[in-house]
């Protein structure tokens, strides 16, 4: 069975700085989708970013982009000059191509210091 | 116009009613999902509905019940309800069979049971 693991239950960054989030999944298939979820206290949730495993490149949305590691199963989240806006919990979630749910992380809240 | 809405977005009951939550997309998806959020932020999927059709059935209560009208709707009702039934619940929607996999998530709705 498929799992994702985010080893970061908190993590706090200063305003206008960077922060990378971690996630690591485990599957025996090659062919996916992974995903990173931002939940505001409005508790909407929003994707972020998505990355399809078949491409090499990693993906780009704005301020966030993607670290994705095929081989070591890795797929970090980097938030450039954080805003107070960003401040939310983050989900990362892994989708086998072939199926229909998402499987979540349990999710690293992140805060933005002032 | 929202694209996935639930109602209601806040339900307060006591132990032993019976309650349902309404989905509806207007996002013309055939697929439709119910997801659960313990108060943990643990998000974990429940059902899932692909035209009217159970797809997707994990360990849930048998309490829990899944009912699709049409494609554009999925509720769930619940009966007999328990202190361990609250937390959050989410309905999602996607199209399957095309390379666009995002899932869509509705507001939530937060059910606290006493």
């Amino acid at each position: 069975a498929q799992t994702v693991t985010q080893s970061q239950p908190e993590m706090s960054v200063q305003e206008a700085e960077t922060v990378t989030l971690s996630c690591t999944y485990d599957t025996s298939e090659s062919d996916y989708y992974l995903f990173w979820y931002k939940q505001p206290p409005s508790r909407q949730m929003i994707l972020v970013i998505r990355q399809e495993a078949y491409k090499q490149q990693n993906a780009t949305e704005n301020r966030f982009s993607v670290n994705f590691q095929k081989a070591a199963k890795s797929f970090s989240l980097k938030i450039s000059d954080s805003q107070l806006g960003d401040a939310a919990m983050y989900f990362c979630a892994y989708r086998s191509a072939g199926g229909n749910k998402i499987i979540f992380g349990k999710g690293t809240r992140l805060h933005i210091l002032p | 116009d929202t694209a996935v809405s639930q109602t209601p977005k806040y339900l307060v009951t006591q132990m032993g009613n019976d309650k349902s939550i309404k989905c509806e997309q207007n996002l013309g998806h055939d697929t439709m999902y119910w997801y659960k959020q313990d108060s943990k932020k643990f998000l974990k999927i429940m059902f899932s509905y692909n035209n009217k059709e159970l797809i997707i059935n994990e360990t849930v209560p048998n309490r829990f019940s899944p009912k699709s009208p049409d494609k554009a709707h999925l509720n769930l009702h619940i009966n007999s309800l328990e202190l361990g039934d609250s937390a959050v619940y989410f309905c999602a929607s996607s199209q399957e069979g095309t390379r666009d996999y995002e899932q869509y998530f509705g507001p939530g709705t937060r059910l606290t049971v006493t």
